[in-house]
């Protein structure tokens, strides 16, 4: 597809557990962006990739969270031993360079829930 | 310490008329403003955008405005249709040494009526 595109768009599963979510950004973007959104709350800022490298990760809220990006294209988000505040809809979100007012193209999210 | 401000969680308008939302934000590095609409479980999409150095751009129903010595900028939607209805996030973005940092406010839920 042409847009940026998340996986999976839902996810379950208990306290405690590793959860991993992919992001495919759309072709040719340079700059990629994680933010989350928790129920009534507005976006978060989490990591911020340009190219590979990760210039931003001021938003990472702990040590359980990590993030990779590798050829300049899929991402992935790690968060390690969850908790039930973890629980939000996580998006992704690419543009083309970083600057100039670029607009932000965004995934319609991963809804992860921690029981 | 919230950088971009909508003070207004929700708004309601008849179809016809016009919706204006609101936004103040505090950093005055930020050039340029963005505004997102993002309906349920979508994830959200742009819609207009203006520069710094404008004070309005205007595409089709929509028309942002900006007042950089009040920071301030809104959105007017004229005439507002049903289709309207979905929570509308303004966002700016500053320069910093990596790139453009956004920053986002946190919606206004826009509700047309028929």
């Amino acid at each position: 597809g042409a847009g940026v595109s998340q996986s999976p768009s839902n996810k379950v599963t208990e306290k405690g557990k590793d959860v991993e979510l992919r992001c495919d950004p759309i072709s040719g973007h340079t700059a990629l962006y994680w933010y989350r959104q928790s129920l009534g709350q507005g976006l978060e800022f989490l990591i911020y990739f340009q190219g590979n490298s990760a210039p931003d990760k001021s938003g990472l809220p702990s040590d359980r969270f990590s993030a990779e990006r590798t050829g300049g294209s899929v991402s992935t988000l790690t968060i390690q031993r969850t908790q039930q505040e973890d629980s939000a809809v996580y998006l992704c979100a690419s543009s083309l360079v970083p600057g100039l007012g670029q607009p932000q193209h965004f995934g319609d999210g991963t809804r992860l829930s921690i029981l | 310490d919230q950088q971009v401000k909508q003070n207004s969680p929700s708004l309601s308008v008849q179809e016809g008329r016009i919706s204006i939302l609101n936004c103040d934000y505090t950093n005055s590095m930020f050039d340029y403003f963005l505004w997102y609409k993002k309906y349920p479980a979508e994830g959200p999409t742009f819609l207009i955008s203006i520069s710094s150095i404008k004070d309005k751009n205007e595409d089709g129903r929509f028309t942002v405005f900006l007042n950089k010595s009040a920071k301030h900028l809104s959105l007017h939607i004229v005439p507002s249709q049903p289709g309207d209805s979905a929570v509308y996030f303004c966002a700016a973005s500053a320069p910093d040494n990596y790139g453009q940092n956004f920053v986002f406010g946190p919606g206004t839920r826009l509700s047309v009526l028929p």
